[in-house]
């Protein structure tokens, strides 16, 4: 069972205007949700996280989004550059308890058109 | 400051063989993670470990399959009696401080193919 869904496997996006990627979980008891990046061939870099006592975090041209009523987050990159372009991981975790590993989506992968 | 480093980088055994995949975690790190990613697939979390001691491996198939942190020296997985379906990218992690809201950071990941 796919507790984490990334439902777009690819999204193309033009070069200077707004990525918006998506994830959904049906875990209720996650509270604590991670962004990561990753290259062909490397392995995933974090890119940024949120508590679920939070609705926002910002760093940068990042930014996620937390709906917890809807089990909802999204990854805002604006304005989305060429080396952007990568496959974006949502990980979410329990920190109070079950598995001590982080539960990820399948990826999606963004392409920035020039 | 190093990152995480994985070796080898690509595996390939044959059915049957054993596969031993290593893990020096960052400097200063002393929790370590094991991850799986199956062709068009994410990360699944295999086990996790501190020097020493296995802490969860929940995630691990329950034969074949063994995990350890020496004291001194790289995490080792290790896979016993490969089969085909081992095939895949397994990626290490490490952190500080252990808990689940510090950050993990990915070594490059060793690609396994068994023929």
């Amino acid at each position: 069972d796919q507790q984490v869904k990334q439902n777009s496997p690819s999204l193309s996006v033009q070069e200077g205007r707004i990525s918006i990627l998506n994830c959904d979980y049906t875990n209720s008891m996650f509270d604590y949700f991670l962004w990561y990046k990753k290259y062909p061939a490397e392995g995933p870099t974090f890119l940024i996280s949120i508590s679920s006592i939070k609705d926002k975090n910002e760093d940068g041209r990042f930014t996620v989004f937390l709906n917890k009523s809807a089990k909802h987050l999204s990854l805002h990159i604006v304005p989305s550059q060429p080396g952007d372009s990568a496959v974006y991981f949502c990980a979410a975790s329990n920190s109070g308890g079950g598995a001590d590993g982080l539960t990820f989506g399948k990826g999606t992968h963004l392409i920035i058109q020039p | 400051n190093a990152g995480v480093m994985q070796n080898p980088r690509h595996l390939v055994r044959r059915r049957g063989q054993e596969a031993r995949l290593r893990c020096s975690p960052m400097k200063g790190h002393s929790h370590v993670y094991w991850y799986r990613q199956l062709p068009e697939e994410g990360l699944k979390f295999m086990v996790y470990l501190q020097k020493e001691n296995i802490i969860d491996e929940s995630g691990m198939p329950k034969e074949r399959f063994s995990a350890e942190f020496p004291k001194e020296g790289p995490s080792i997985l290790r896979i016993q009696q490969v089969v085909r379906g081992d095939s895949a990218a397994y990626f290490c992690a490490s952190s500080l401080a252990g808990g689940l809201t510090d950050t993990q950071y990915f070594g490059p990941g060793t690609r396994l193919t068994v023929l």
